[in-house]
């Protein structure tokens, strides 16, 4: 079965200091990678889909980049509202057609004023 | 926002019950899957409906049961409630085509039993 690890379990940081965050995954064959912020008791929020090493995406302060075997999502500068648990997944299929994601633990990032 | 909308977003019941929990995929898509999100932890798969049916399973028994409607709305159904139900349950929608997929997900619900 795929497996999805990240770290670290929770990041607190203060507000202007950049960091990332790293999802690494254990997959038969990788068909791509999510990136999903989740807010406090509220659904997880699609951020980033990347589908091979090398490819970067961007959106405001986060970059996510993947390789072979891992995945970063690096946040620069982040502001209080970055606070948030950000979730990685890899699709695995079920039966043909169709997907599942398994997720990650998260990272609980917290930015202090 | 996603679109993806989810009913109740509170739920308490005690051991032993029933709930049926529903959703309302967004639009357009005709895929819907739901997780179990425990405190702490990521989610995790309980089922996928396509089209009307069963796509596959999680390791979650039988007393989890879904539906899914010609609207593409669903339902997830859980019969004799344990403690160890008590989680967040989300739903996600999208649409399946021959390439990949994005799942978006609603705001779950808040499941306690007590």
């Amino acid at each position: 079965e795929d497996q999805v690890t990240q770290s670290p379990e929770a990041l607190r940081l203060q507000e202007g200091e950049s960091s990332s965050l790293n999802c690494s995954y254990t997959v038969s064959g990788l068909r791509g990678l999510f990136w999903y912020r989740q807010d406090p008791g509220k659904g997880p929020e699609f951020l980033f889909t990347l589908y091979s090493a090398g490819e970067e995406k961007e959106k405001e302060r986060l970059k996510a980049t993947l390789t072979k075997k891992e995945s970063f999502l690096h946040i620069t500068a982040p502001k209080p509202e970055d606070s948030a648990t950000y979730l990685c997944a890899v699709p695995h299929p079920i039966i043909q057609g169709a997907q599942k994601l398994v997720f990650g633990q998260g990272t609980r990032l917290t930015i202090n004023p | 926002e996603t679109g993806v909308t989810q009913s109740p977003t509170h739920l308490i019941k005690t051991r032993g019950q029933q709930v049926t929990l529903r959703c309302s995929s967004q639009s357009g898509h005709n895929t819907v899957s739901w997780y179990q999100q425990a405190l702490g932890q990521g989610p995790q798969f309980i089922f996928q409906y396509y089209r009307e049916e069963e796509n596959g399973r999680g390791n979650f028994p039988p007393r989890f049961s879904g539906l899914q409607f010609p609207n593409y709305s669903s339902e997830l159904n859980v019969n004799a409630l344990e403690l160890d139900d008590s989680a967040l349950y989300l739903c996600a929608s999208s649409l399946r085509t021959s390439g990949q997929e994005t799942q978006y997900f609603g705001p779950g619900t808040r499941l306690l039993v007590l």
